[in-house]
């Protein structure tokens, strides 16, 4: 089986501060890896994707997230913070390989920018 | 590409009464999947079809939701009879095989 962690709900930064969203991950075979922004009153966006090639990802709207595999973990994050970057994110694990195309999500961390 | 469509938008119903939720996925994905959306739960995966034949029921909650994918075109969420508990968005997303799922703007689903 596998399972997503996100660590804190609520993530709150000033613009032009450097974020960082937690994500760690359980999975019994080799997992892709996703974060999944979402703004208000919308459905989810991708803004990256692990796939098992390079380990650093990087994605839309100047965010990078780097897979881990010792640490389990594929953590979510943007050098400097725009007022627009304040949404809801999601980190989302499936299996490689095979047919099994379910993706698992975390609960979501919900990141505010103050100017 | 017009994106996945969803449809309605809002949807507000009394207790009892039976709701269709719809969904349109883009042109040529083959993987469709159907998930509910609360801030108790988070998002949870209900069902998912391949190449229209449903593989994964095991999130639907019981037997008072059905789906269907008649076609690779479109799909439907069934709740019969709803409750105030079903309240949630529903969000439809499709896929090419195994890549990325992408979302339509969801169904907000308010029981009385």
């Amino acid at each position: 089986a596998q399972s997503v962690t996100q660590l804190g709900s609520h993530v709150s930064v000033s613009e032009g501060a450097l974020v960082l969203l937690r994500c760690n991950y359980s999975s019994s075979v080799p997992p892709y890896l996703f974060w999944y922004v979402q703004y208000p009153n919308q459905g989810l966006q991708l803004l990256l994707k692990y796939t098992s090639a390079a380990t650093l990802v990087k994605g839309i709207n100047g965010f990078e997230a780097e897979f881990k595999k010792s640490e389990t973990s594929f953590h979510l994050t943007k050098p400097s913070a725009h007022m627009s970057d304040a949404a809801e994110y999601f980190c989302a694990v499936s299996e490689s390989g095979g047919s099994n195309y379910k993706l698992t999500f975390g609960k979501g961390t919900l990141l505010t920018v103050n100017p | 590409d017009a994106g996945v469509i969803q449809s309605p938008r809002h949807e507000v119903t009394e207790m009892g009464q039976e709701v269709t939720l719809r969904c349109k996925p883009i042109s040529g994905h083959n993987s469709l999947f159907w998930y509910r959306q609360t801030m108790m739960r988070g998002l949870e995966l209900l069902i998912y079809f391949n190449n229209n034949v449903p593989i994964d029921d095991s999130g639907m909650p019981e037997d008072r939701f059905s789906a269907k994918m008649p076609n690779a075109s479109f799909s439907t969420l069934k709740i019969q009879p709803s409750e105030p508990r079903d309240s949630a968005v529903y969000f439809c997303a499709s896929s090419l095989q195994t890549d990325t799922q992408y979302f339509g703007p969801g169904t907000r689903l308010t029981v009385l």
